[in-house]
Formats: C-alpha cells, sequence, structure tokens
C-alpha cells in the first residue's frame, strides 16, 4: 500500500527551540520521491524539499534539515531555532505513479 | 511573474447550484491537478490531467467535473450531486508527475 503517516497532529514550542516532525511512509516501489510542503494560515501550500530515494544525503538549507533513512521508511523535517513564521501546517508526501499521497499534516504553533 | 492563479478566493453559492472554480496556470506545465481539504484534514485528490484534453479521476471525484482545453487552465465544477461540497479548494500544477507540485492560494467555497 502507498501512505504517509504523520502521527504528530499538532506540536507547539517555545521560539528559538529545536522541532522535528515526523513523517513515516510505505510504498511498493523500489524508486521513489518524498516531499514536504508547508501551509500557513493564508491556505496556500509552499513547495520544501523533494527527496529521491536513491539519494539518501541529508539536506540542509538554512534553519531546516531533512532525515531521510530509508531503513526507517521516515523522513523527517528538522526546524532548528524555530521562530514564530514557522507556525504552520506541515505535510508530508509521496509519488504513487502520476500523483502525491498526502499524509493528514502536522500543525506546529511555535510561540513568542 | 509565473504562477497559479484560483478565483475566487470565497464563493458562496445555494444548495442545488452547480458552481466552477477557475484555475489558471502560466508556468508552462503539463500536469495540473485539484484537491480538496476539509477541516484539520490533509489533502484528498480530485481529479488530475496530465496533457490537455485528458484527465483522470482522483479518489474523491463523485459529484465533481473538470475539463482541459487549454494546457494552462483546469476549471473544476463542483455539481449539485456533491453531498457535502463546501471545503476548501486548491489546484496545483508541476511539469511531471515526479517533480513537485506548485500550488495556487485556494477557493474556500461555502454552500447554503
Amino acid at each position: 500500500a502507498q501512505k504517509v503517516t504523520q502521527a504528530q497532529t499538532e506540536i507547539s514550542v517555545v521560539e528559538k527551540e529545536d522541532v522535528t516532525l515526523d513523517c513515516v511512509y510505505e510504498t511498493r516501489d523500489t524508486t521513489y520521491y518524498l516531499f514536504w510542503y508547508k501551509q500557513p494560515p493564508s491556505g496556500e501550500l509552499v513547495f520544501l524539499i523533494r527527496r529521491n530515494s536513491f539519494d539518501e544525503q541529508n539536506e540542509i538549507s538554512g534553519r531546516y534539515s531533512w532525515n531521510f533513512q530509508k531503513s526507517t521508511s521516515s523522513f523527517n523535517f528538522t526546524i532548528t531555532a524555530s521562530q514564530v513564521v514557522d507556525s504552520a501546517v506541515y505535510f508530508c508526501a509521496l509519488r504513487d505513479t502520476d500523483k502525491l499521497i498526502f499524509g493528514t499534516g502536522t500543525r506546529l504553533q511555535v510561540f513568542p | 511573474d509565473g504562477g497559479i492563479t484560483q478565483s475566487p478566493k470565497y464563493l458562496f453559492r445555494k444548495e442545488g447550484q452547480n458552481v466552477t472554480l477557475s484555475c489558471e496556470q502560466n508556468l508552462n506545465h503539463d500536469a495540473m491537478y485539484w484537491y480538496r481539504q476539509d477541516p484539520g484534514q490533509g489533502l484528498r485528490l480530485i481529479y488530475y490531467s496530465q496533457i490537455v484534453n485528458d484527465f483522470q479521476k482522483g479518489d474523491i471525484a463523485e459529484g465533481y467535473s473538470v475539463s482541459r482545453e487549454k494546457k494552462e487552465s483546469f476549471p473544476l465544477t463542483v455539481t449539485s450531486a456533491q453531498k457535502n461540497p463546501t471545503a476548501f479548494y486548491l489546484c496545483a500544477s508541476s511539469i511531471g508527475n515526479r517533480f513537485e507540485q506548485f500550488f495556487g492560494p485556494g477557493t474556500r467555497l461555502t454552500v447554503l
């Protein structure tokens, strides 16, 4: 089955804390693509990253980093030194043939 | 500026009326998608199109219809057959199915 699980429904942190959002996936494919999106209160989904299954290097972009582990079928997202502007719903997604399967999202609230 | 536009941002309709949501992109993307999002939930795929004059049903196509007469346009009609149409509708496009999808700002439909 093709599936994405984001077990954390909501996370609250205080500004400057580090936070990790979990994503576990199931796929029958040997080659696959994973994605993270951010949905701020405005509603529009913002693309953050795409990761190929054959590239297991972790990625860092400023305060954002992603840890891809095929052995545990996980693609976790860490925000370092969180800021209030990071408050949003974050979605992990898996490509399934010609469409994306989204997890149910994790709502992150960062308090000042 | 390249991007995806959806109009209107808010839409109100009476029960039993069909309504068409607009989605236009000037990114020269081949693939376009429609998603529905209900409060506190992830995105569910309604319809998608990988090429002009062709489209496929997603997971929740019942009560919806689409057309793809032009590469840049993919309108969604919510028909009276859709039992619970009140939701947030997001349109997206991508170069191809291996690549990230880019989203429009969404249309919030309320059926009274």
